[in-house]
């Protein structure tokens, strides 16, 4: 299996602030790489595609980069509604493994 | 709109046999795979298997095949994931979600509400 090691696993910010997010693949996995957000409750929403692309209706404050084993999901200026937990996902083989999650809180 | 709309919330017992479904809408249900996801406060986001309705194709995680049976009608447009017999192990939140790969990386870009199944005696 391919482990996606993400980190921080906890991160505290503030509104306005700049965020990045990284995960790690025991392989490499070109750009083979999802981002998602989950709220307590709520099913994960998908924010990035592919590495880079931008999910449709997902605002451009999210942003990813990176292939090969490192990626980054990067926030440029958080808002209220950005606090929850992250997870990258690879599909670049099966089983298609999540990173461990970031809890990204509010300071 | 596409919808993903899971069966509810489920109490068993270990040794129980249990089918938990996903029926989708708003999109050709057989030009899509669908893949059910299991959340556990332990292990978090796991990824069990996927099918492609089109076909049939499925394609289990090592650590789910045999423990697991994944399937779809497609003429109904619901996806199914179940168990034999349950163990308290099981006891988790189920998601399905829509795998997109129009491009070329796999992508779940829809998900279900999500189904809680509880194993307990």
């Amino acid at each position: 299996d391919i482990q996606m090691t993400q980190s921080p696993s906890s991160l505290s910010a503030s509104v306005g602030d700049r965020v990045t997010i990284t995960c790690r693949a025991s392989q490499s996995i070109s750009d083979y790489i999802s981002w998602y957000q989950r709220k307590p409750g709520k099913a994960p929403k998908l924010l990035i595609y592919a590495a880079s692309s931008l999910q449709s209706g997902v605002p451009s404050r999210f942003s990813g980069s990176g292939s090969g084993t490192d990626v980054t999901l990067t926030i440029s200026s958080l808002q209220p509604e950005d606090f929850a937990t992250y997870y990258c996902q690879q599909t670049y083989s099966n089983p298609y493994t999540f990173g461990q999650g970031t809890k990204l809180e509010i300071k | 709109e596409v919808q993903l709309v899971q069966s509810g919330a489920e109490v068993k017992k270990p040794g129980e046999s249990l089918k938990i479904s996903c029926k989708a809408s708003g999109y050709s249900f057989t030009n899509y795979w669908i893949g059910w996801v299991r959340q556990t406060p332990g292990k978090g986001l796991e990824c069990m298997g996927i099918i492609y309705p089109g076909d049939s194709d499925t394609r289990y995680s090592p650590s789910f095949q045999g423990q697991v049976t994944i399937s779809a009608d497609k003429s109904i447009s619901t996806a199914y994931l179940q168990w034999s017999s349950l163990k308290s192990s099981d006891t988790a939140i189920y998601y399905c979600s829509r795998g997109d790969s129009t491009s070329h990386a796999l992508t779940f870009d829809y998900w279900g509400q999500g189904t809680l199944v509880t194993v307990s005696s």
